[in-house]
């Protein structure tokens, strides 16, 4: 079954500070893998889009990871600031899925001054 | 127009009634998705509309839930006789060209329904 498991569920770290998110999916044949970051009450915006070739890409302060054969991904928050308090999602595609995208539940990030 | 719309933004409904959501997508965007967002729960796919072509219906839960399509603009999902389990978020996306590998989703900001 074609799954996305996020961790953790909730983090709360300080301003200032970095903090790395993890994705782990089983989804098969894979093709893509996005992060998505949704604040309260809108829409899911998306920060990184990585196919089965690459490994890091980047966007300001955020760098995914990804690791096809383990099938994990990370995604790093570098200098936190108040605003990155949202749920931050991965979703990922199977290649001949189509319209499928399998989304995680996402992981709730709270940022304190 | 500047992104994906949709209206309501809530909906608060009797149980058993019917409801319409509407979404506008991005000027020239070809493709729409529905999702539902249940609370606490991941993006659930519904339905896509890529150009003329036969909606993608897969991911309707139950056939209470339809949607249409006028062209490449305005979409609503219709839900009838709608339970107590239909509440949730439900989400409209956009995107340029259809599912191709690397085609971006934009997504309108959700119509909360709420089901008594």
């Amino acid at each position: 079954k074609n799954q996305v498991e996020q961790s953790p569920q909730s983090l709360i770290i300080l301003e200032g500070k970095n903090c790395t998110l993890q994705c782990n999916y089983t989804v098969s044949p894979f093709s893509n893998l996005r992060w998505y970051k949704q604040d309260t009450g809108r829409g899911p915006v998306s920060l990184t889009i990585m196919t089965f070739s690459e490994n890091t890409k980047s966007n300001g302060r955020y760098t995914a990871t990804l690791d096809a054969d383990t099938k994990q991904s990370s995604l790093h928050i570098t200098a936190s600031q108040l605003s990155d308090s949202a749920s931050y999602i991965c979703v990922v595609s199977a290649r001949q899925a189509g319209t499928a995208l399998i989304f995680g539940k996402g992981t709730t990030l709270s940022v304190s001054s | 127009g500047a992104g994906v719309s949709q209206s309501p933004s809530n909906k608060v409904t009797e149980k058993g009634k019917d409801v319409e959501l509407r979404c506008d997508p991005i000027s020239g965007h070809t493709a729409l998705y529905w999702y539902r967002q249940r609370l606490g729960q991941g993006l659930e796919f519904l339905i896509y509309f890529q150009g003329n072509s036969a909606p993608d219906k897969s991911g309707l839960p139950s056939d209470r839930f339809s949607a249409e399509r006028t062209g490449e603009s305005v979409s609503t999902l219709t839900i009838q006789r709608t339970q107590q389990e239909d509440s949730a978020v439900y989400l409209c996306a956009s995107s340029l060209y259809g599912t191709g590998l690397m085609n971006e989703q934009f997504f309108g900001p959700g119509t909360r329904l709420t089901v008594l």
